[in-house]
């Protein structure tokens, strides 16, 4: 069955410091990844994507990712940190890019915690 | 202006009722979800509709029944609560059943006594 895992449940960082949050999935297909973060008592809204083309994706908010398909990874990374990054960030993985839906599953997600 | 909204925002009830949630969006979106998050945050797809068609139905015990009377709403109707449906909702909507971002509503803390 196809999962997504994210190394680190919890993260706490002191502003300015580099953030590098993994992900990896498990699927053998194509797939379209994505990352997602959740403000403190607000709803998901997207970070960045990859469909395809450069593996290194730029998004919102200074954030990248890097897709590495040997790996099944897609690594999100920020070079400084802001106290107000502090949110829970999700990976997720389409994994119906073969099929005629989306069939999007989230990684169980990594709380970050960024200290003044 | 509200993109994906949801009523209500905390529901609290007693095991073996019956309740539902309502989803609404205003960005004229074609495709809607539900999603469960539990207390560890682990967020996972119930249903899909495209223009009111089910297209994703997971490993969803029957009492959950979506209903999705036109394409800006999809309502989530619950029958016999259990301890174990306490959890945090959210609805979804994108254009398009593939490759698009999806937006997510604030979500419905249900809480089940």
């Amino acid at each position: 069955a196809q999962s997504v895992s994210q190394h680190n449940h919890h993260v706490i960082l002191s502003e300015a410091a580099s953030l590098e949050l993994g992900c990896n999935y498990s699927y053998g297909g194509t797939v379209n990844l994505f990352w997602y973060v959740q403000y403190p008592g607000q709803h998901l809204q997207l970070l960045l994507k990859y469909f395809s083309g450069d593996p290194l994706v730029k998004g919102i908010k200074g954030f990248e990712a890097e897709f590495i398909k040997s790996k099944f990874s897609f690594n999100l990374r920020k070079p400084s940190v802001q106290w107000s990054d502090t949110a829970e960030y999700f990976c997720a993985v389409n994994a119906g890019v073969e099929t005629s839906y989306d069939k999007v599953i989230f990684g169980p997600g990594t709380s970050l915690s960024v200290i003044p | 202006d509200t993109a994906v909204s949801q009523t209500p925002k905390y529901l609290v009830t007693q095991m073996g009722n019956d309740k539902s949630i309502k989803c609404e969006q205003n960005l004229g979106h074609d495709t809607m979800y539900w999603y469960k998050q539990d207390s560890k945050k682990f967020l996972k797809i119930m249903f899909s509709y495209n223009n009111k068609e089910l297209i994703i139905n997971e490993t969803v015990p029957n009492r959950f029944s979506p209903k999705s009377p036109d394409k800006a709403h999809l309502n989530l109707h619950i029958n016999s609560l259990e301890l174990g449906d306490s959890a945090v909702y959210f609805c979804a909507s994108s254009q398009g059943r593939r490759f698009y971002e999806q937006f997510f509503g604030p979500g419905t803390r249900l809480t089940v006594l």
